[in-house]
């Protein structure tokens, strides 16, 4: 049971550069997010999943776009990569049953240059 | 205002004694859930232990337990017989009720760093 996973682990950009993150979960959760990690300011959310087909933004949205074709999978894309999207990502996804807690991916390393 | 906060930035303890890492919460909603999430220096987030506002009794998981003081909105972490493997940083995190997309997500706070000394 591999549960969240990302792909890949480390990468990076030039400025105006394309991306796009995967992020695969094999617990059949209904939920999932993408995160940045910033020194000093925590985690934020970038967008979220209710279900298949479904997205949503969440904190700071800007630059990047989401899709999920598939429940288990939820992908993160950077259109045009700017120096500022240099961040540690992560993936992770919960269950709409129980405590809802969320379980995380190892995260994405990415550094534009 | 914050609704998790973390006083604590950075936190000392020796090997094998108890250490208290704080987290106050501030939240208008009846039903809400608190976290807990260790990142050890190798960048994963692991879950650690969950409370839900209606639990009467303090969650325990293993070593670790939450001190849940509802009055005072406080979910502490205690982490007992602390081990070298427990230096990490400490995120606090609480669910609030639905919002108008019926997604309930988390409010982060900002960390704690543990420092285990042999």
């Amino acid at each position: 049971n591999a549960g969240v996973t990302q792909t890949p682990k480390f990468r990076v950009l030039k400025t105006g550069q394309s991306m796009t993150l995967l992020c695969a979960q094999d617990m059949n959760h209904e939920y999932m997010y993408w995160y940045r990690q910033d020194p000093g300011m925590g985690l934020r959310l970038i967008h979220y999943s209710v279900g298949e087909g479904t997205t949503a933004k969440g904190e700071v949205p800007d630059g990047y776009n989401v899709s999920r074709l598939k429940k288990q999978n939820f992908l993160l894309g950077l259109e045009s990569a700017a120096p500022s999207q240099t961040s540690v990502y992560f993936c992770a996804s919960s269950s709409l049953a129980g405590e809802e807690t969320q379980y995380f991916g190892p995260g994405t390393r990415l550094l534009v240059l | 205002a914050q609704k998790i906060t973390q006083t604590q930035p950075g936190m000392f303890v020796q090997e094998k004694e108890a250490v208290t890492l704080d987290c106050t919460y501030d939240t208008s909603d009846q039903s809400y859930g608190l976290f807990w999430y260790k990142q050890p220096s190798s960048g994963e987030m692991i879950f650690l232990i969950y409370q839900g506002s209606y639990d009467e009794q303090n969650a325990t998981e293993g070593r670790y337990s939450l001190n849940f003081q509802k009055a005072r909105k406080s979910a502490n972490l205690v982490i007992s017989a602390s081990q070298l493997g427990d230096s990490a940083m400490y995120f606090c995190a609480m669910r609030e009720g639905p919002d108008a997309g019926n997604n309930r997500k988390l409010i982060w706070g900002l960390g704690t760093s543990l420092a285990v000394n042999p």
